[in-house]
């Protein structure tokens, strides 16, 4: 199985500033697989980005992937207030699905 | 829109059998895969298994042997059953939409159901 590892754990910022969001596979993530969802307190995750680097429908252009093989980054350009929570990225290159364990980004 | 709803017992003995079913507010489920992704309290999501409309399935390798996903397309429904539950098992559950076949991944997410395991 595939394991992500993401960093850093949580990340103390303020709102306008940028976000930058590591996600590390212990194995290169076929077709560059890699799928990033927001998960805010008390509610299910949503999807954000696909194949990397695709924005999900209704997804601000704030939000931006990148990266590919075994490094793959979200990054989000400047932080409003609703963009506190909880990031988790996702591989779908093989059978076995995994996630990876989340970064938390506060506010500061 | 499509909405995906858990429904089920919140509290389950050890060793017995966990059973949630998710309904979904579709007219039909096809050419997508329905499935299970839960979340210890505080913790990470985990990926329980996948079911598509001919009834393939595939399941997290950890825990294979105790897990089966069932779907009934009549009633847009489909269910996860965990058996020999543990402390461990213990859970929010969601139910999900994962769109395979090119891009893959999970485009909508019941709301989910805690699921608590303890006697």
């Amino acid at each position: 199985e595939i394991v992500l590892t993401q960093s850093p754990g949580t990340l103390s910022l303020s709102p306008g500033e940028r976000a930058t969001l590591s996600c590390r596979a212990s194995q290169s993530v076929t077709k560059d697989f890699l799928v990033w969802y927001q998960q805010k307190p008390g509610q299910a995750p949503r999807l954000l980005i696909y194949g990397a680097s695709s924005r999900a429908a209704g997804i601000p252009d704030r939000f931006s992937g990148s990266g590919s093989g075994t490094d793959f980054t979200l990054t989000i350009s400047r932080l409003e207030p609703e963009d506190f929570a909880v990031y988790y990225c996702q591989q779908s290159g093989t059978l076995a699905l995994t996630f990876g364990g989340g970064t938390k980004v506060e506010m500061k | 829109q499509v909405q995906l709803q858990e429904s089920g017992p919140g509290l389950v003995k050890p060793s017995e059998t966990l059973s949630l079913t998710c309904t979904v507010s579709i007219g039909s489920i096809s050419n997508y895969y329905w499935s299970w992704i839960r979340q210890p309290p505080g913790k990470g999501l985990e990926w329980i298994g996948y079911i598509f409309r001919t009834g393939s399935t595939n399941y997290n390798p950890s825990l294979k042997g105790r897990v089966s996903i069932s779907l009934d397309t009549s009633k847009t429904q489909f269910s996860l059953k965990l058996n020999s539950v543990i402390a461990a098992d213990t859970a929010i559950y969601y139910c999900a939409r994962y769109v395979g076949g090119g891009w893959n991944y999970f485009d909508h997410w019941g709301q989910g159901t805690l699921v608590t395991v303890s006697s």
